[in-house]
């Protein structure tokens, strides 16, 4: 079983929708949780990160963690056709003295015009 | 242009090769780390090197090495190459090890291997 489970989709929503993307993870020794937006044919880039159970909200976009369910989510309002993207969760954990980041499958979203 | 360089951007080379990844770090970044993605598998830690030393390793083939240079250059070889090493192979950096949400990715390695 992977440590990070993430609905790998394709999403399709039209434009203006209320997007949810989810992850649950297993492993409680998680600390930090990160949403990443990846384009085709680039690298992924942070979009939000978040320690603590609760709500964080940057513009059109809030992440939610629950630790009391191992349960992540990314909620997008007024989504744009630039929002089609492959968003990934990931998290960190102690590695070996460092930091090791355990990403998602990742979920492909596209937003229609 | 996210400051982390990646060369060469597409590779294609047949099986029982090798092969050599760059990757130049954001500038004052101290920290790079190598992932690689696959349609199968997502993003996979494979290596991290903190000023020159190796910190962590993850999944990492016997067939793959890497090294970072004192410019802070990183490159990872990949030998003997089979067709399940075709993916995206990525390299992020960061300024030190303490901020797991500064990672910064480059635009990756395509490597196809035929």
């Amino acid at each position: 079983q992977k440590e990070v489970e993430q609905d790998p989709g394709p999403l399709s929503v039209p434009e203006g929708a209320i997007v949810s993307l989810n992850c649950t993870y297993s492993n409680s020794a998680f600390q930090y949780f990160m949403w990443y937006r990846q384009y085709s044919r680039k690298g992924p880039e942070l979009l939000m990160y978040t320690y603590s159970s609760g709500n964080k909200e940057d513009g059109r976009f809030t992440a939610q963690v629950d630790k009391s369910s191992k349960y992540i989510s990314l909620f997008i309002r007024d989504s744009q056709p630039s929002d089609s993207a492959t968003y990934l969760c990931a998290m960190n954990k102690p590695l070996q003295g460092a930091q090791k980041l355990v990403f998602g499958q990742g979920t492909r979203l596209t937003i229609n015009p | 242009d996210s400051g982390v360089t990646q060369t060469p951007k597409h590779l294609i080379t047949a099986t029982g090769q090798r092969v050599t990844l760059r990757c130049s770090p954001r500038s004052g970044d101290l920290s790079v780390y190598w992932y690689q993605q696959s349609l199968d598998q997502g993003l996979q830690f494979l290596i991290q090197y903190y000023n020159g030393e190796e910190r962590a390793k993850g999944n990492i083939l016997e067939r793959f090495s890497a090294q970072q240079f004192p410019d802070l250059h990183s490159e990872l070889n990949l030998s003997s190459l089979e067709l399940g090493d075709s993916a995206l192979y990525f390299c992020a950096s960061s300024v030190d090890e303490g901020q797991p949400w500064g990672y910064t990715f480059g635009s990756g390695t395509r490597l196809t291997v035929v």
